[in-house]
């Protein structure tokens, strides 16, 4: 399979802990992107790369939360002093940028289901 | 800030039978692209369809096909002959043309009666 894979599916924590996600796009994607998703509702943005480069940031990203790309491929999603508001569905896709003005589809993993007891 | 607002929670429809899911949106911008896309339960998002607003004729993929009214910023979404298998939610998504991030609504969960 070549699609967008995520690790891991579920990931349940304690309140304060820090917890780590990996996303691994796919092949040849340059762009990849980081979207939560809570429960009746739709994906939310959080951030995207192109390259190892982080282009932009949501104001949702607070200074608990840091994405990292550092060799454009593979990202991680790290969430420090997890809240039990961080509870989500955290999901990741990737397109591939073709450095012109032009559609590029976004593909989506099945993302990390986060659980803050 | 571009909005998306889907103002049906949840909708039904008998197997076979043709529903339609609405769609707005807010933006400035003239140039950008229209996503609807399909969740089932527990499985990962694909793309069901997209529309480019800089194209008039409304595009059609298969059973799926939209009504996009640009000046009204409008963007349903008709699934004819609907079957068991779309069932799920679906989500209207936003994107500039010149932006990486794409904006969702909040989702209508679909339900098909057999």
């Amino acid at each position: 399979d070549t699609g967008v894979s995520q690790n891991p599916r579920h990931k349940i924590t304690k309140r304060g802990q820090n917890v780590t996600f990996r996303c691994d796009p796919i092949s040849e994607h340059n762009r990849l992107y980081w979207y939560r998703q809570t429960l009746g509702q739709g994906p939310e943005f959080l951030t995207y790369f192109q390259n190892e480069a982080q282009l932009e940031k949501s104001r949702l990203l607070s200074d608990r939360f840091s994405a990292e790309r550092p060799k454009g491929s593979f990202s991680t999603l790290e969430i420090q002093r997890t809240e039990q508001g961080d509870s989500a569905m955290y999901l990741c896709a990737s397109s591939r940028d073709r450095g012109q003005r032009g559609y590029n589809e976004q593909f989506f993993g099945p993302g990390t289901r986060l659980t803050v007891l | 800030a571009q909005t998306v607002t889907q103002s049906q929670p949840e909708m039904s429809v008998q197997e076979a039978e043709t529903v339609t899911l609405s769609c707005t949106y807010d933006t400035s911008e003239s140039d950008y692209y229209l996503f609807w896309y399909k969740q089932p339960p527990s499985r990962q998002m694909i793309l069901v369809i997209r529309q480019e607003a800089y194209k008039q004729q409304n595009a059609t993929e298969n059973r799926f096909s939209v009504n996009f009214q640009k000046a009204a910023k409008s963007f349903s979404l008709k699934i004819s002959d609907s079957q068991l298998g779309d069932a799920a939610m679906y989500f209207c998504a936003y994107r500039s043309t010149n932006a990486g991030k794409s904006t969702f609504g909040d989702g209508t969960t679909l339900t098909v009666k057999p």
